[in-house]
Protein backbone atom coordinates (compact mmCIF):
# COMPACT_ATOMS: atom_id res chain seq x y z
CA UNK A 1 0.00 0.00 0.00
CA UNK A 2 0.73 3.84 0.01
CA UNK A 3 3.33 4.64 2.84
CA UNK A 4 6.12 6.75 3.11
CA UNK A 5 9.10 6.99 5.82
CA UNK A 6 10.63 9.68 7.31
CA UNK A 7 14.28 9.79 9.44
CA UNK A 8 15.62 10.90 11.46
CA UNK A 9 12.27 11.22 14.36
CA UNK A 10 14.64 13.36 16.38
CA UNK A 11 17.48 15.55 14.76
CA UNK A 12 19.50 18.44 16.98
CA UNK A 13 21.86 20.75 15.22
CA UNK A 14 23.69 24.17 16.32
CA UNK A 15 22.54 27.56 14.92
CA UNK A 16 24.34 27.93 11.57
CA UNK A 17 24.53 24.38 10.43
CA UNK A 18 22.86 22.29 7.43
CA UNK A 19 20.32 19.94 8.64
CA UNK A 20 19.12 17.00 6.52
CA UNK A 21 15.44 14.81 6.40
CA UNK A 22 15.22 12.07 4.42
CA UNK A 23 12.46 10.65 2.98
CA UNK A 24 11.33 7.29 0.68
CA UNK A 25 7.74 6.68 -0.55
CA UNK A 26 6.67 3.17 -1.80
CA UNK A 27 4.47 4.07 -4.82
CA UNK A 28 5.77 4.46 -7.78
CA UNK A 29 3.03 7.02 -9.15
CA UNK A 30 2.90 9.87 -6.74
CA UNK A 31 4.17 12.95 -8.21
CA UNK A 32 3.99 15.26 -6.09
CA UNK A 33 5.82 15.99 -3.03
CA UNK A 34 5.77 18.87 -0.07
CA UNK A 35 7.30 19.64 2.80
CA UNK A 36 5.58 20.95 5.94
CA UNK A 37 6.28 22.50 9.19
CA UNK A 38 4.36 22.60 12.16
CA UNK A 39 5.05 24.15 15.17
CA UNK A 40 3.51 23.91 18.37
CA UNK A 41 0.06 24.43 18.67
CA UNK A 42 -0.63 25.17 14.69
CA UNK A 43 -1.24 23.65 11.85
CA UNK A 44 1.29 22.20 9.16
CA UNK A 45 2.82 25.18 6.89
CA UNK A 46 3.71 24.24 3.70
CA UNK A 47 7.42 25.52 3.28
CA UNK A 48 8.66 23.88 -0.34
CA UNK A 49 7.03 21.37 -2.70
CA UNK A 50 8.60 19.33 -5.63
CA UNK A 51 6.83 17.75 -8.01
CA UNK A 52 7.77 14.45 -10.75
CA UNK A 53 9.20 16.16 -13.58
CA UNK A 54 12.12 18.40 -11.42
CA UNK A 55 15.21 16.93 -9.90
CA UNK A 56 16.15 19.86 -7.41
CA UNK A 57 14.40 23.00 -5.96
CA UNK A 58 15.46 25.78 -3.73
CA UNK A 59 13.78 28.69 -1.90
CA UNK A 60 16.61 31.00 -0.25
CA UNK A 61 18.14 28.65 2.90
CA UNK A 62 15.32 25.91 1.81
CA UNK A 63 16.06 23.15 -0.93
CA UNK A 64 14.64 19.78 -1.58
CA UNK A 65 16.02 16.87 -4.14
CA UNK A 66 14.14 14.06 -5.62
CA UNK A 67 15.48 10.81 -6.90
CA UNK A 68 12.45 9.09 -8.84
CA UNK A 69 13.91 5.93 -9.38
CA UNK A 70 15.18 5.37 -5.43
CA UNK A 71 11.93 6.96 -4.49
CA UNK A 72 13.42 8.77 -2.12
CA UNK A 73 12.95 12.67 -1.52
CA UNK A 74 15.21 14.76 1.01
CA UNK A 75 14.75 18.47 2.46
CA UNK A 76 18.04 20.44 3.26
CA UNK A 77 17.87 23.50 5.34
CA UNK A 78 21.24 25.66 5.46
CA UNK A 79 22.34 28.61 7.71
CA UNK A 80 19.81 26.68 10.55
CA UNK A 81 18.31 29.67 13.29
CA UNK A 82 16.18 29.03 16.20
CA UNK A 83 13.21 29.42 14.59
CA UNK A 84 13.48 26.93 12.70
CA UNK A 85 12.79 24.68 15.48
CA UNK A 86 9.85 22.40 14.54
CA UNK A 87 8.39 19.16 13.88
CA UNK A 88 8.94 18.84 9.76
CA UNK A 89 6.55 16.04 7.79
CA UNK A 90 7.18 15.44 4.27
CA UNK A 91 4.67 13.80 2.12
CA UNK A 92 3.53 12.05 -0.83
CA UNK A 93 0.45 12.23 -2.94
CA UNK A 94 -0.75 11.19 -6.65
CA UNK A 95 -3.23 13.37 -8.12
CA UNK A 96 -5.17 11.20 -10.27
CA UNK A 97 -6.25 9.56 -6.77
CA UNK A 98 -7.48 13.18 -5.87
CA UNK A 99 -4.95 14.36 -4.12
CA UNK A 100 -4.57 12.73 -0.62
CA UNK A 101 -1.22 13.31 1.07
CA UNK A 102 0.19 10.37 2.80
CA UNK A 103 2.66 11.72 5.57
CA UNK A 104 5.84 10.55 6.91
CA UNK A 105 5.67 10.17 10.84
CA UNK A 106 7.09 13.61 11.07
CA UNK A 107 10.94 15.14 12.52
CA UNK A 108 11.44 17.17 15.55
CA UNK A 109 14.14 19.81 14.66
CA UNK A 110 15.63 21.36 17.37
CA UNK A 111 18.12 24.21 16.31
CA UNK A 112 20.66 25.56 19.62
CA UNK A 113 21.75 28.50 19.85
CA UNK B 1 -2.50 32.69 7.90
CA UNK B 2 -3.28 30.23 5.68
CA UNK B 3 -6.20 31.76 4.69
CA UNK B 4 -8.49 28.46 6.31
CA UNK B 5 -10.36 28.73 9.01
CA UNK B 6 -11.58 26.20 11.40
CA UNK B 7 -14.16 26.23 14.57
CA UNK B 8 -14.45 25.37 17.40
CA UNK B 9 -10.31 25.28 17.85
CA UNK B 10 -10.66 22.99 21.26
CA UNK B 11 -13.64 20.42 22.09
CA UNK B 12 -14.50 18.81 25.20
CA UNK B 13 -16.78 15.77 25.01
CA UNK B 14 -17.79 12.84 26.73
CA UNK B 15 -17.67 9.51 25.23
CA UNK B 16 -21.24 8.34 23.32
CA UNK B 17 -21.43 11.91 21.99
CA UNK B 18 -21.74 13.59 18.35
CA UNK B 19 -19.74 16.67 17.55
CA UNK B 20 -19.61 18.30 14.38
CA UNK B 21 -16.34 20.23 13.19
CA UNK B 22 -16.74 23.24 10.44
CA UNK B 23 -13.86 24.21 8.22
CA UNK B 24 -14.01 27.15 5.48
CA UNK B 25 -11.53 27.04 3.10
CA UNK B 26 -9.25 29.31 0.88
CA UNK B 27 -11.27 31.84 -1.21
CA UNK B 28 -11.95 30.29 -4.23
CA UNK B 29 -10.51 26.82 -3.53
CA UNK B 30 -13.23 23.56 -4.52
CA UNK B 31 -11.02 20.68 -2.65
CA UNK B 32 -11.75 20.38 1.35
CA UNK B 33 -9.95 17.91 2.88
CA UNK B 34 -9.94 16.47 5.97
CA UNK B 35 -6.66 15.14 8.48
CA UNK B 36 -7.08 13.26 11.74
CA UNK B 37 -3.23 13.78 13.78
CA UNK B 38 -2.75 11.36 16.96
CA UNK B 39 0.69 10.53 18.37
CA UNK B 40 0.61 7.05 17.65
CA UNK B 41 -1.41 7.74 13.94
CA UNK B 42 0.77 10.88 12.85
CA UNK B 43 -1.56 12.92 10.26
CA UNK B 44 -3.99 10.71 8.14
CA UNK B 45 -6.19 11.46 5.79
CA UNK B 46 -9.64 10.58 6.66
CA UNK B 47 -11.87 12.14 3.14
CA UNK B 48 -12.06 14.91 0.16
CA UNK B 49 -14.68 16.58 -1.10
CA UNK B 50 -14.70 18.57 -4.51
CA UNK B 51 -17.13 20.99 -5.17
CA UNK B 52 -19.45 19.31 -3.12
CA UNK B 53 -18.95 16.06 -4.12
CA UNK B 54 -16.78 13.29 -1.90
CA UNK B 55 -13.97 12.74 -4.24
CA UNK B 56 -11.70 10.06 -2.09
CA UNK B 57 -11.78 8.31 1.24
CA UNK B 58 -9.14 7.44 3.47
CA UNK B 59 -9.26 5.38 6.99
CA UNK B 60 -12.46 7.27 8.05
CA UNK B 61 -14.22 5.06 10.35
CA UNK B 62 -18.05 4.43 9.81
CA UNK B 63 -18.98 6.82 13.02
CA UNK B 64 -17.32 9.78 11.19
CA UNK B 65 -19.02 11.73 8.10
CA UNK B 66 -18.19 14.69 6.17
CA UNK B 67 -20.20 16.59 3.95
CA UNK B 68 -19.15 19.72 1.91
CA UNK B 69 -21.96 22.64 1.58
CA UNK B 70 -22.93 25.02 -1.59
CA UNK B 71 -21.04 27.81 -0.23
CA UNK B 72 -18.16 25.25 -0.21
CA UNK B 73 -17.72 25.16 3.93
CA UNK B 74 -17.11 21.42 5.07
CA UNK B 75 -18.34 19.58 8.01
CA UNK B 76 -17.08 16.87 10.00
CA UNK B 77 -19.32 14.66 12.13
CA UNK B 78 -18.18 12.50 14.37
CA UNK B 79 -20.61 10.24 16.57
CA UNK B 80 -20.57 7.51 19.38
CA UNK B 81 -17.20 9.05 20.58
CA UNK B 82 -14.51 6.53 21.95
CA UNK B 83 -11.92 7.52 23.83
CA UNK B 84 -9.23 6.62 21.25
CA UNK B 85 -10.66 9.76 19.39
CA UNK B 86 -9.20 12.29 21.05
CA UNK B 87 -6.53 13.89 18.54
CA UNK B 88 -6.11 17.08 16.20
CA UNK B 89 -8.81 17.23 13.28
CA UNK B 90 -7.28 19.49 10.51
CA UNK B 91 -8.95 20.51 7.37
CA UNK B 92 -7.24 21.50 4.13
CA UNK B 93 -7.92 23.23 1.07
CA UNK B 94 -6.62 23.25 -2.64
CA UNK B 95 -7.40 24.39 -6.11
CA UNK B 96 -7.53 21.64 -8.21
CA UNK B 97 -4.20 19.48 -8.55
CA UNK B 98 -2.64 22.23 -6.74
CA UNK B 99 -1.23 22.62 -3.26
CA UNK B 100 -3.19 21.85 0.14
CA UNK B 101 -3.23 24.69 2.73
CA UNK B 102 -4.19 23.24 6.67
CA UNK B 103 -6.36 25.43 8.76
CA UNK B 104 -5.17 25.49 12.72
CA UNK B 105 -6.85 22.96 13.52
CA UNK B 106 -9.81 21.72 16.10
CA UNK B 107 -8.48 19.61 19.66
CA UNK B 108 -10.81 17.25 20.13
CA UNK B 109 -11.14 15.93 23.81
CA UNK B 110 -13.21 12.94 24.73
CA UNK B 111 -13.54 12.04 28.21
Amino acid sequence: GENVEQHPSTLSVQEGDSAVIKCTYSDSASNYFPWYKQELGKGPQLIIDIRSNVGEKKDQRIAVTLNKTAKHFSLHITETQPEDSAVYFCAATFYNQGGKLIFGQGTELSVKP
Amino acid sequence: DSGVTQTPKHLITATGQRVTLRCSPRSGDLSVYWYQQSLDQGLQFLIQYYNGEERAKGNILERFSAQQFPDLHSELNLSSLELGDSALYFCASSSEADTQYFGPGTRLTVL
